[in-house]
């Protein structure tokens, strides 16, 4: 079956610019679980969305949002940007959950901030 | 959130088992120990989890200590492919997966 699909792989933003990124799960998983990886901070938790709800968030400013759609793909948001936003993205797909079994990982989206 | 303590690197030889450790000595009763892995340039892999008893699948095994304190990964047989970051991870009930800074795992040829 298809993975994890995430959009863009790549992309380069400016400082104050806003970017939308995508996560389409595999089909049939209902959460999504986004997460930020720098090589100083290593990989961060976001947010997680189930059925359309977001279930858990990590300690991210509010210029992070997220939102899930009833096919259960989701997308994230990043208003103002800055420079330290540069990172790569991860979205994780599950049946249930994060913590009640195996997450299945996209590539990511990479992101620059310039 | 259980805090974890892992090695930052590891080297093994090709087609020698690797026992990676893990200590989480506050982890809560009711907490899964998961285990992923992150290959270069690709997200993390799940590898195994676990919650008392020793576990066992196609990947890896994972002993578990009897206090759950602390556990370990291992590879049976190394191969190039192992080659990769490992992070275990105690399974927060509130569904947070909490990523440490994991053991980086070389293997020789």
């Amino acid at each position: 079956k298809a993975g994890v699909t995430q959009t863009p792989r790549y992309l380069i933003k400016t400082r104050g610019q806003q970017v939308t990124l995508s996560c389409s799960p595999i089909s049939g998983h209902r959460s999504v679980s986004w997460y930020q990886q720098t090589p100083g901070q290593g990989l961060q938790f976001l947010f997680e969305y189930f059925s359309e709800t977001q279930r858990n968030k990590g300690n991210f400013p509010g210029r992070f949002s997220g939102r899930q759609f009833s096919n259960s793909r989701s997308e994230m948001n990043v208003s103002t940007l800055e420079l330290g936003d540069s990172a790569l993205y991860l979205c994780a797909s599950s049946f249930a959950g994060t913590g009640t079994g195996e997450l299945f990982f996209g590539e990511g989206s990479r992101l620059t901030v310039l | 959130d259980a805090k974890t303590t892992q090695p930052n690197s590891m080297e093994s030889n090709e087609e020698e088992p690797v026992h990676l450790p893990c200590n989480h000595s506050t982890i809560s009763g009711t907490d899964y120990i998961h285990w992923y892995r992150q290959l270069p340039s690709q997200g993390p892999e799940y590898v195994i989890h676990g919650l008392t008893s020793n576990v066992n699948n196609r990947m890896a095994s994972l002993a578990i200590a009897e206090d759950r304190k602390s556990s370990t990964l291992i590879l049976h047989r190394a191969t190039l492919r192992d080659a990769a970051v490992y992070y275990c991870i105690p399974y927060n009930q509130g569904g947070k997966l909490i990523f440490g800074q994991g053991t980086e795992l070389s293997v020789k040829p």
